[in-house]
């Protein structure tokens, strides 16, 4: 069974374009993040919310939207695509965001943009 | 400057050897500390985590935290090719929503 999941794997598109990644967690978890990890690998945390409600909003540009319909879902939503988007968005999820450490990790959504 | 520190390597050893991975942090308001491993094009896994100062050992890894410098080690006992990866150290700011800081992250290369 998958813990954190998210789609797509792969993501090839031209600059300008809108895309969204999907991420789903079924652990019952109620907090969850999107991570930006760039060409050195260094993680940055850009978002996180917990049960519906966004509680870290890093500085990102405006073009990200987060959007969770429900506490088992945050999906990434990116409008006009640029070039310094390419990276590896990971998404993940932790049972409370009042310590304890552990968070779980999706397997990463490669983000390339032409 | 950055919050937490890593030098990204990279770090080769052969099998066998002891391996020793550091981070600094900034921010003493942190309270957790976590050593994640990343194979190639997969997530990270945590491997670790303490919230005070000392070692904790689990098998053949052991975490080392000191408080008073901002320093934080993993050390890996009789390396294995297995272990090549990329290792994250992580600090969590617990009671401010979780506020979860990375290292850049070490790449390891283990060699038979």
């Amino acid at each position: 069974d998958t813990a954190v999941s998210q789609t797509p794997k792969y993501l090839v598109t031209q600059m300008g374009n809108d895309k969204s990644i999907k991420c789903e967690q079924n652990l019952g978890h109620d907090t969850m993040y999107w991570y930006k990890q760039d060409s050195k690998k260094f993680l940055k945390i850009m978002f996180s919310y917990n049960n519906k409600e966004l509680i870290i909003n890093e500085t990102v540009p405006n073009r990200f939207s987060p959007k969770s319909p429900d506490k088992a879902h945050l999906n990434l939503h990116i409008n006009s695509l640029e070039l310094g988007d390419s990276a590896v968005y990971f998404c993940a999820s932790s049972q409370t965001p009042s310590g304890g450490g552990e968070q779980f990790f999706g397997p990463g959504t490669r983000l390339t943009v032409l | 400057q950055k919050e937490v520190e890593q030098d990204p390597g990279p770090l080769s050893v052969p099998e066998g050897a002891i391996v020793s991975l550091n981070c600094t942090y900034s921010n003493s308001a942190f309270q957790y500390f976590m050593w994640y491993r990343q194979y190639s094009r997969k997530g990270p896994e945590l491997l670790m985590y303490t919230y005070s100062s000392g070692n904790k050992e689990d098998g053949r890894f052991t975490a080392q935290v000191d408080k008073s410098s901002k320093y934080i080690s993993l050390f890996i006992r009789d390396s294995q090719p297995s272990d090549s990866a990329t290792y994250l150290c992580a600090i969590l700011e617990a009671y401010n929503n979780n506020d979860m800081r990375f290292g850049a992250g070490t790449r390891l290369t283990v060699k038979p």
